[in-house]
């Protein structure tokens, strides 16, 4: 089955202790993302990657950082979380964009609700 | 002022009910232009991508107004299992995606 996974589902932890979120897609996709979803503000792009050890900021990356080793895993580390990033936060990956009006899908995993205290 | 703006509602509206949502956007070099669907704060799914020219699919009509900068979703006939949260979706290019905050939608029998 196609899909995005994420791990894990539901966190809560205290501010300061490193945590690490993982999304792993299993379609082949290059383009990864990260986004928060805070009430009242819609979904935030962290951080997003074109592809292999290729990453780049998004709206919201600050306290945020990410890699991208293997095309299929794209993890969100917080190196010392902080109460303001209590959040619901999702991956999503897709293919590629090949042109500038070109479009594909964004196929979303199931959501991490982090709490930090 | 926030890029993608949406009515958060939520609109009430009884089984079998036409409603329409719009979305404004204000960036003019926006390319493309799509409605998400949200359940419950589970993930985001594509609904349908919106034409200048105006789509529909089955019950849902999408039109495109790029002159005034907004965007529209027509459900006709609402069905109990239409209740989410719709979500006006803005591609800005290099798979840069804005979203707007959402509009949910009750639907009762």
């Amino acid at each position: 089955e196609a899909q995005v996974t994420q791990n894990p589902r539901y966190l809560i932890t205290v501010t300061g202790k490193k945590l690490t979120v993982t999304c792993s897609q299993n379609m082949n996709h290059e383009y990864m993302s990260w986004y928060r979803q805070d009430p009242g503000l819609g979904l935030r792009q962290i951080y997003y990657s074109m592809n292999v050890e290729v990453t780049d900021k998004g709206d919201v990356p600050e306290g945020y950082k990410v890699s991208r080793k293997e095309k299929r895993n794209f993890p969100l580390i917080l190196e010392s979380p902080s109460p303001n990033q209590t959040s619901l936060y999702f991956c999503a990956s897709s293919f590629r964009d090949r042109g500038s009006r070109s479009y594909n899908e964004q196929f979303f995993g199931p959501g991490t609700r982090l709490t930090v205290l | 002022r926030k890029e993608v703006e949406q009515d958060p509602g939520p609109f009430n509206v009884p089984e079998g009910a036409t409603v329409a949502f719009n979305c404004t956007y204000s960036n003019s070099a926006s390319q493309s232009f799509f409605w998400y669907r949200q359940d419950c704060r589970k993930e985001p799914k594509l609904l349908m991508s919106v034409y200048s020219s105006g789509n529909e699919d089955g019950r849902f009509t999408a039109q495109l107004n790029r002159a005034s900068q907004y965007i529209s979703l027509l459900i006709r006939d609402s069905k109990l299992s239409d209740s989410a949260t719709y979500l006006c979706v803005v591609y800005r290019g290099g798979n840069k995606l804005v979203f707007g905050a959402g509009t949910i939608l009750r639907v009762k029998s």
